[in-house]
């Protein structure tokens, strides 16, 4: 069964220190898989995906089959990343073009001053 | 922003009550979806829909009913609320164009004393 896996809950960094968030994934198909942001008071927003290979906001992500992986990487961190940040993987497609998506459980990033 | 709205923002009930949870989108989107966020669990779907009229149970469905009678529309109900239904309930909603990104409502907040 497909499963998204983010390790840590809470993850605290300086302000300009790197951070990088985890992601582990398990799916029998092919996987695509998402970063998605939610800032304090406000939706839950895309941030990346993995087919697009770009970099939003200083933010990258690799997919890595080999080590089932979609880690979320920031060389420097700035104070307004602090967020709760999800994993998501779509699992199949649906009728129509649609798809599904399982999220991870989510971690909260804090960056202190 | 307004794509996708949800009413009410915050939601007081009682064990044993029907609540319903509206969910209004301009986008003409074909796919329409319900999540819970809870901790510790993340983002979790309850039901979605591929267009009027279908609908489809997703992991946690029990005790939630769902109805698609306009595109536009996709109101969820609790047939008789419980404590364990407290929870943070998201909207969200997909275009099916193949890039599978998914546009989230700002949420209900609803409590079950």
């Amino acid at each position: 069964a497909q499963r998204v896996t983010q390790p840590e809950k809470l993850l605290s960094v300086f302000k300009g220190a790197p951070v990088e968030l985890k992601c582990n994934y398990s799916y029998s198909g092919s996987p695509e898989l998402f970063w998605y942001v939610q800032y304090s008071r406000q939706r839950l927003q895309l941030l990346l995906r993995h087919i697009s290979r770009e970099s939003i906001k200083g933010f990258t992500a690799d997919l890595n089959k080999g080590e089932t992986s979609f880690h979320l990487k920031k060389p420097f961190a700035q104070e307004e990343d602090s967020a709760m940040y999800y994993c998501a993987l779509r699992v199949r497609g649906l009728t129509g073009g649609g798809n599904k998506l399982t999220f991870g459980t989510g971690t909260q990033l804090k960056v202190e001053l | 922003d307004a794509g996708i709205t949800q009413s009410p923002r915050y939601k007081i009930t009682e064990t044993g009550r029907q609540v319903t949870l509206m969910c209004h989108q301009t986008w003409s989107h074909s796919y329409m979806f319900w999540y819970r966020q809870d901790l510790g669990h993340g983002l979790r779907l309850i039901y979605y829909s591929a267009a009027a009229d279908i609908t489809d149970k997703g992991e946690v469905p029990d005790g939630y009913v769902v109805s698609r009678s306009k595109t536009e529309n996709f109101p969820l109900t609790l047939e008789s609320a419980t404590r364990s239904q407290t929870s943070v309930y998201f909207c969200a909603s997909h275009t099916g164009d193949g890039k599978n990104i998914q546009y989230f409502g700002a949420g209900t907040r609803l409590s079950v004393l």
